[in-house]
């Protein structure tokens, strides 16, 4: 089973600060894709990233996809309490048929 | 469009019995899958399909059962529940790469 480690497990901020969230593998992934999940909610869609070293932008959160294809980052500028939630990241092993491997998550709590 | 749609949101089960976590999908999507999340683990695969009469174990498969008859429909089967079994689970459909979940049914055992 490839492992995805999520860092920091909780991060709480105050409104207006930056942010780094990490994602790391020792395994390569075809593609990984960002969540963000509410209470009692499913988890959402907020970008997949297929290509070593691709940057994509959404407002004020920017993702990157390492080089070798194991590990990303999801940066938050000037967090918003609307930011708050549960980030997941999830690795796609190359097949695209519903194996994708999730990390433990990232509690964020903006503060106002 | 409703997407994915899981029944029931709740549900409470004595130690022993059986149920089924109904999941339905409207965007005719190949790929299906259940995940069960449990605090401070992440979302774990149980079983996944990859079409209409396909399907194979994920990470957690023991004490659970699926089957994909159509493309639209993959219930969840808890055989005998066992306390383990609490968690919130949940289905999705996948299509180039990211998920659709559904909201989640959130099984307690007792």
């Amino acid at each position: 089973t490839q492992l995805l480690e999520q860092s920091p497990q909780f991060l709480s901020i105050q409104e207006g600060e930056n942010l780094t969230v990490y994602c790391n593998s020792s395994s390569v992934f075809s593609s990984l894709q960002w969540y963000r999940q509410e209470p009692g909610e499913g988890p959402v869609l907020l970008v997949t990233v297929v290509t070593g070293g691709e940057v994509k932008k959404l407002k004020r959160l920017t993702f990157q996809f390492g080089d070798a294809r194991k590990d990303s980052s999801l940066h938050i500028t000037a967090a918003q309490p609307g930011d708050t939630g549960l980030y997941l990241c999830a690795g796609d092993p190359g097949t695209n048929a519903g194996k994708s491997t999730f990390g433990d998550g990232t509690t964020l709590t903006v503060k106002p | 469009n409703a997407g994915v749609t899981q029944t029931p949101k709740f549900q409470v089960l004595k130690t022993g019995q059986s149920m089924t976590l109904q999941c339905a999908q409207d965007m005719n999507h190949e790929y299906m899958s259940w995940y069960r999340q449990d605090p401070g683990m992440g979302l774990r695969l149980i079983h996944y399909s990859v079409g209409a009469g396909i399907t194979d174990q994920g990470e957690v498969p023991n004490g659970y059962n699926v089957s994909r008859s159509t493309t639209e429909d993959f219930p969840l089967r808890l055989l005998s529940a066992a306390p383990s079994q609490t968690s919130v689970y949940f289905c999705a459909a996948v299509y180039n790469y990211g998920y659709t979940f559904g909201s989640g049914t959130r099984l307690t055992v007792v």
